[in-house]
């Protein structure tokens, strides 16, 4: 069972360089996330996408953008990026209930930003 | 006030012993709240929800006191496959948004032999 799948694994940017991280579910899952994850810092929300055709800013959207593709997939883009974006992201969905809270999260993508 | 906040840690505990987590949260008005697990450098996991009444899953027990807005999670009989770092996660339920769980920075347990 793939479960959810994040490519790439790891990146090494410039500054002002793009790129897009790829996140597909094979769990017929409504809902998808993007976190990042920072020393001292914990899980931070970027954007979710709580069913497919919706996308909805996080606690950090600045720099990001996203696409719901399909039900199954959501990108994240890095248009212009910067060292401050250097981190390790989370791909996650969910079914979502109001309490269920249960995330299935990918392997994580790290990123470094030059 | 943090909306989550938890001990950082490390906590250094030997094989056997027991050792407990607490968490605070900020919004009184959370409704939903759980325990991940996070092994280094992996993806978190969600190891428990935690419901009003209290909740056990094996040597896993979580507490949720409503009114001082803390959560706890004791492990008992710790073993070495307990070492990971212990991510407090709450739903603030705010209106009804469906998308934001909290999570804290983790608390990182240790078990030595």
């Amino acid at each position: 069972n793939a479960g959810v799948t994040q490519t790439p694994k790891f990146q090494v940017l410039k500054t002002g360089q793009s790129m897009t991280l790829q996140c597909a579910q094979d769990m017929n899952h409504n809902s998808m996330y993007w976190y990042r994850q920072d020393p001292g810092m914990g899980l931070r929300l970027i954007y979710y996408s709580a069913s497919e055709g919706t996308t909805d800013k996080g606690e950090v959207p600045n720099g990001y953008n996203v696409s719901r593709l399909n039900k199954r997939e959501f990108s994240l883009r890095l248009e212009s990026a910067a060292p401050s974006q250097t981190s390790v992201y989370f791909c996650a969905s969910s079914m979502w209930t109001a309490n269920t809270g249960e995330l299935f999260f990918g392997e994580g993508s790290r990123l470094t930003v030059l | 006030r943090k909306e989550v906040e938890q001990d950082p840690g490390p906590f250094n505990v030997p094989e056997g012993a027991t050792v407990a987590f607490n968490c605070t949260y900020s919004n009184s008005a959370s409704q939903s709240f759980f325990w991940y697990r996070q092994d280094c450098r992996k993806e978190p996991k969600l190891l428990m929800s935690v419901y009003s009444s209290g909740n056990e899953d094996g040597r896993f027990t979580a507490q949720l006191n409503r009114a001082s807005q803390y959560i706890s999670l004791l492990i008992r009989d710790s073993k070495l496959s307990d070492s990971a770092t212990y991510l407090c996660v709450v739903n603030p339920n705010y209106g009804g948004s469906q998308g934001n769980l909290i999570f804290g920075k983790g608390t990182k347990l240790s078990v030595k032999p």
